[in-house]
């Protein structure tokens, strides 16, 4: 079976740092993406690691730890349009073909 | 470059009937894979095609169906549709021949059974 748990929802201050966490459980692992969605809107992608440590880009970094099955995505200097919901996914196919396994998401809400 | 499309936005259909959805990937990209999102399940992997070759199928019944066409764009078809079906359907396309986790998903089509 597998499996991505990650928090279902998490509030933070404007102009703040949050961190949304991601541990997994596949059979199969070819890299954790983070993906972005807007009430009514389409996924988009925001990072992937296929491997150890930190990819940052801009605001956006996210982290991997094969050895813990786990991840982050850290949003640095938070802005009202950042809430949204975020999903962790993983690539879990032993072919590396594209069919992600999605995180039940985490909705995150900023405040002023 | 034009986005991922999908046609039609909304359906509404009868439980029972069938239907199709359309996708036009990318100019260039040749994968494009499906997936369902309710509130209760998620995003769901249905199937994913490439080189109008189905590589990937989710844990969906065969009612779920789709295809590839020489010119990359995709149709996923419902057959003898049920309540449970409704839902967001999304396909996705991407430029990797290898699975990179960069995948351009397109608005979805809302489908609801009635």
């Amino acid at each position: 079976g597998q499996s991505l748990e990650q928090p279902s929802e998490v509030t933070a201050v404007e102009g703040a740092i949050v961190q949304i966490n991601c541990t997994y459980q596949t059979s199969g692992f070819y890299g954790l993406s983070w993906y972005q969605q807007h009430d009514g809107g389409a996924p988009t992608f925001l990072s992937y690691n296929a491997l150890d440590g930190l990819e940052e880009t801009g605001r956006f970094s996210s982290f991997l730890s094969r050895s813990d099955s786990y991840g982050y995505l850290l949003l640095q200097e938070l802005q009202m349009k950042d809430s949204a919901s975020y999903f962790c996914a993983v690539g879990a196919d032993q072919t590396g073909a594209n069919n992600l396994f999605f995180g039940t998401g985490t909705r995150l809400t900023v405040i002023p | 470059k034009a986005g991922v499309t999908q046609t039609p936005r909304y359906l509404i259909k009868t439980r029972g009937q069938q239907v199709t959805l359309s996708c036009s990937p990318i100019s260039g990209h040749r994968s494009v894979s499906w997936y369902q999102q309710t509130p209760g399940q998620g995003l769901q992997f249905l199937f994913e095609y490439f080189s109008e070759t189905q590589r990937n199928k989710g844990n969906f019944p065969g009612r779920f169906s789709g295809r590839q066409f020489s010119n990359s764009r995709s149709e996923m078809n419902v057959s003898t549709l049920e309540l449970g079906d409704s839902a967001l359907y999304l396909c996705a396309s991407s430029l990797a021949v290898v699975g990179t986790g960069e995948q351009y998903f397109g608005p979805g089509t809302r489908l609801t059974v009635t």
